[in-house]
């Protein structure tokens, strides 16, 4: 399995814009790609898994897009609560760096 | 309600050994793969090792490979983690999680437990 990169690696945004983040795989994943977000002191938690589908209870500003090797995460009007570090994984297993996003 | 609690981190020096465990609770554990991933302090996520349903498949970061290993008891619902030779750099919060049912993706997590690795 290849490598994941995200970007940018910080994101910082006023809530009410919309956040555009990356995950760029080093060799085609097709769509087996998850995101997740995490806030201090908590585990993760799985936003959009099969490249596009989100998880149950997930709001439907997130969404998920892309296959093979370029994959984006959009959160369309950024509420308080979003301001977290956001991670792909591929395959259920490697996950990128992370992108935090912050308030501007 | 799906429960994942892990146990077993604490305190270990260099070259030493630890075993963690999730008790899981809420589905049906024996058809869901599982997996631990780790978070060092201030740092992302990495996956560490994951177990097919029926412990036939292990999978493990090269990171971890000949010195960790994952088992479960599907009677016990229990998930656990074998860590040997233990170096500095394992030192992390380790999560328990449970696969996604479509797959390829980790739907459900515990809520951690620290392993320190110091002299």
């Amino acid at each position: 399995e290849g490598v994941l990169t995200q970007s940018p690696g910080t994101l910082s945004l006023s809530p009410g814009e919309r956040a555009t983040l990356s995950c760029r795989a080093s060799q085609s994943v097709s769509t087996y790609l998850a995101w997740y977000q995490q806030k201090p002191g908590q585990p993760p938690r799985l936003l959009i898994y099969g490249a596009s589908s989100r998880a149950t209870g997930i709001p439907d500003r997130f969404s998920g897009s892309g296959s093979g090797t370029d994959f984006t995460l959009t959160i369309s009007r950024l509420e308080p609560e979003d301001f977290a570090v956001y991670y792909c994984q591929q395959y259920g297993s490697e996950f990128g760096p992370g992108t935090r996003v912050d308030v501007k | 309600e799906v429960q994942l609690v892990e146990s077993g981190g604490g305190l270990v020096q260099p070259g030493g050994s630890l075993r963690l465990s999730c008790a899981a609770s809420g589905f049906n554990f024996s058809t869901y793969w599982m997996a631990w991933v780790r978070q060092a302090p201030g740092k992302g996520l990495e996956w560490v090792a994951k177990i097919h349903l029926d412990g036939s498949d292990k999978y493990y970061a090269d990171s971890v490979k000949g010195r960790f290993t994952i088992s479960r008891d599907n009677a016990k619902n229990s998930l656990n983690l074998q860590m040997d030779n233990l170096r500095a750099e394992d030192t992390a919060v380790y999560y328990c999680a449970r696969d996604h049912p479509s797959g390829w993706s980790l739907g459900c997590w515990g809520q951690g437990t620290l392993v320190t690795v110091s002299s």
